[in-house]
C-alpha cells in the first residue's frame, strides 16, 4: 500500500506571496491532520479534515487554511508569507483514529 | 506551556549502551504514540499504546505507557548507530475527539560507533 505523498518536497517563496501544499493520504483514510515543523516550536498542529469537513484547528492564524477533496486529498494554503513561515510542513493521515501516518514533508523557505 | 514534557532533549551514548527516553504530562491521553524521524523526513510511527500500564517490544526497544495515562517510556536496549535519530512521543488528549496529536519536543539520539 502507498504512504502518504507530499507535493511538492521543496519551496521557495518570498514575503507576502501565497503558497498552496498538497497531500495525498494512505488509500482508505479519510482523516488528513497538517502539522508545522520548526526547530524551536516543534511539531504544532494546524488543522484536521475528515470527510470534507475541518474537524480540528490549531492555534494558527486565518492565513492558514486548507481543505478536503471528496477523495480525501488535501492543500493547504499560507497567504501572505512571513519570514516565519518557513518550516516543514507534514500532512498525516489516519482512518479517523489516533494512529497517525506522516508524509515526507515539503521544506518551505520563505525569503 | 508544553502538554508533553520530553526527557533528556540530547542524547549521545555509545555503542552498546541502554537508554531511556521519557515522555510525561499533567493531562490524560486516550492514546500515545512514538515515532522516529530522520532529517528531512517525515516521522515514522513506532507503536501505539493505549492501555494504561500496557507494555510493548519492537526487538530492543520497550515502550511503556503509565498507569494514569500521563506518561510513557522508551527504552532501547544495546543501542546500534541505525537507531540515531529524533525520537518524538505524541498524544491524543482524552477530551479531543477526531485525530490531534500534541507531540514533546522531541529526543535527539546520537550513537557513536
Amino acid at each position: 500500500k502507498a504512504g502518504v505523498t507530499q507535493t511538492p518536497r521543496y519551496l521557495i517563496k518570498t514575503r507576502g506571496q501565497q503558497v498552496t501544499l498538497s497531500c495525498s493520504p494512505i488509500s482508505g483514510h479519510r482523516s488528513v491532520s497538517w502539522y508545522q515543523q520548526t526547530p524551536g516550536q516543534g511539531l504544532q498542529f494546524l488543522f484536521e479534515y475528515f470527510s470534507e469537513t475541518q474537524r480540528n484547528k490549531g492555534n494558527f492564524p486565518g492565513r492558514f487554511s486548507g481543505r478536503q477533496f471528496s477523495n480525501s486529498r488535501s492543500e493547504m494554503n499560507v497567504s501572505t508569507l512571513e519570514l516565519g513561515d518557513s518550516a516543514l510542513y507534514l500532512c498525516a493521515s489516519s482512518r479517523g483514529l489516533h494512529e497517525q501516518f506522516f508524509g515526507p514533508g515539503t521544506r518551505l523557505t520563505v525569503l | 506551556t508544553q502538554l508533553l514534557e520530553q526527557s533528556p532533549q540530547f542524547l549521545s551514548i555509545q555503542e552498546g549502551e541502554n537508554l531511556t527516553v521519557y515522555c510525561n504530562s499533567s493531562s490524560v491521553f486516550s492514546s500515545l504514540q512514538w515515532y522516529r524521524q530522520e532529517p528531512g523526513e517525515g516521522p515514522v510511527l513506532l507503536v501505539t499504546v493505549v492501555t494504561g500500564g500496557e507494555v510493548k517490544k519492537l526487538k530492543r526497544l520497550t515502550f511503556q505507557f503509565g498507569d494514569a495515562r500521563k506518561d510513557s517510556s522508551l527504552h532501547i536496549t544495546a543501542a546500534q548507530p541505525g537507531d540515531t535519530g529524533l525520537y518524538l512521543c505524541a498524544g491524543a488528549m482524552e477530551e479531543t475527539s477526531g485525530s490531534r496529536l500534541t507531540f514533546g519536543e522531541g529526543t535527539q539520539l546520537t550513537v557513536n560507533p
